[in-house]
This record gives C-alpha cells, sequence and structure tokens, in this order.
C-alpha cells in the first residue's frame, strides 16, 4: 500500500523568502507525481507535473524535484507571496489510483 | 484549465433526505473519482470509475453510490443524509494511462442538519 506524508505540516514565513516543501512517499512504483494547491473551501488545482521520467518541472517561481529511488519530492517556492498562501499536496499516481498527502498549509506574512 | 463541474457548490439539507452531487467532465477522460475531505483533513478515495459501466469502491468506506452511464457524467447519491456525511465531496478525472494528470473540481460541500 502506497503512504504519501508531507512535512512541515504547517509553515509561516516573511513576504519573500524562499522555502521547500517536502513529499515522500513509500513505494517507488509510481507513473507520476503532482503537486496541487487548495485555498480553503476549494478544489485542487494542479501545479506541477513530474513523470516518474522526470527529475524536475518548472512553473514561474515554482519548481518540483523528485527521487523516485528515495521517495522524495520537493516543492520550492521562490520569493514568497502573501497571495501563494494555501494548502499544498503532493499526490502520486500508483497502481490506477492517485494517493495523497495530508498537505502543507502555508501562510505568508506581508 | 480544468474542464470538470461539480454541482451544486453547498448545500444544507435535513436528515433522512436523498442527495445526488453532480460531476460533469468536457475532457472526455475515462477515469473519474470521488474524494471526501473533512476540514483540514486529507482526501480520501470514496469511489472510482475507468468508464461507462464500471464502478468500484475506494479505499475509504462509504454509504454513499455512484453511477457512470455516460463518459461525461459521474453522479454520487447518498439515500438518507445523516449529520456524519457532512463534509466536502471533490469529483477529480484522468485519462486511461497510468501516467495521467488529475483534474478536480471545485467541490460540494455538503451539510446534513
Amino acid at each position: 500500500k502506497q503512504e504519501v506524508t508531507q512535512i512541515p505540516a504547517a509553515l509561516s514565513v516573511p513576504e519573500g523568502e524562499n522555502l521547500v516543501l517536502n513529499c515522500s512517499f513509500t513505494d517507488s512504483a509510481i507513473y507520476n507525481l503532482q503537486w496541487f494547491r487548495q485555498d480553503p473551501g476549494k478544489g485542487l488545482t494542479s501545479l506541477l507535473l513530474i513523470q516518474s521520467s522526470q527529475r524536475e518541472q518548472t512553473s514561474g517561481r515554482l519548481n518540483a524535484s523528485l527521487d523516485k529511488s528515495s521517495g522524495r519530492s520537493t516543492l520550492y517556492i521562490a520569493a514568497s507571496q502573501p497571495g501563494d498562501s494555501a494548502t499544498y499536496l503532493c499526490a502520486v499516481s500508483y497502481f490506477n489510483k492517485f494517493y495523497f498527502g495530508s498537505g502543507t498549509k502555508l501562510n505568508v506574512k506581508p | 484549465e480544468a474542464d470538470i463541474y461539480q454541482t451544486p457548490r453547498y448545500l444544507v439539507i435535513g436528515t433522512g433526505k436523498k442527495i445526488t452531487l453532480e460531476c460533469s467532465q468536457t475532457m472526455g477522460h475515462d477515469k473519474m473519482y470521488w474524494y471526501q475531505q473533512d476540514p483540514g483533513m486529507e482526501l480520501h478515495l470514496i469511489h472510482y470509475s475507468y468508464g461507462v459501466n464500471s464502478t468500484e469502491k475506494g479505499d475509504l468506506s462509504s454509504e454513499s453510490t455512484v453511477s457512470r452511464i455516460r463518459t461525461e457524467h459521474f453522479p454520487l447519491t447518498l439515500e438518507s443524509a445523516r449529520p456524519s456525511h457532512t463534509s466536502q465531496y471533490l469529483c477529480a478525472s484522468s485519462e486511461y494511462r497510468g501516467n495521467a494528470e488529475a483534474f478536480f473540481g471545485q467541490g460540494t460541500r455538503l451539510t446534513v442538519v
């Protein structure tokens, strides 16, 4: 069974800081890993998708890396802004299902 | 932009009522999913489908049922709502291939009083 863990559970930083969110998974036989953003009471917005054969993906101020063999992914957010405040979730595609971590709740203070 | 829609966005209903949460996608995706999420908690898969006439139970036991008569439509039904069903319900879809990206709707927040 696949288990996905995210650390830290919550993070509060001042505006402008660079930060790293961590995601780990127990079985490396994944098809891909996705990072999502969730605002309170809303659905999930896909941020980055990394296929199992890839090492990283970038979109604007976001960079996600994947080390499949060690079961780890990181989401790097550069120059954080108050608008980045949300919960960030990672999910792995594993045997026809998506398995989610419990998320990192990020608060960026002005 | 993802084209997956859930209605209603918010629903407050009395105990014992029958409800159907709607989910539709216009991307032609074969796979569709229902997740349940309590506030501040993780997502739990309650139902999924590989295509028309295919439905499977997820990892979290649920009293709800689903149907998949059309590719684009994956409604979830509760025959008799209870306060324990109060939660957010999220619908998702993806292409059939294993490395496909998942797309989510905006969710339905259900409150049973």
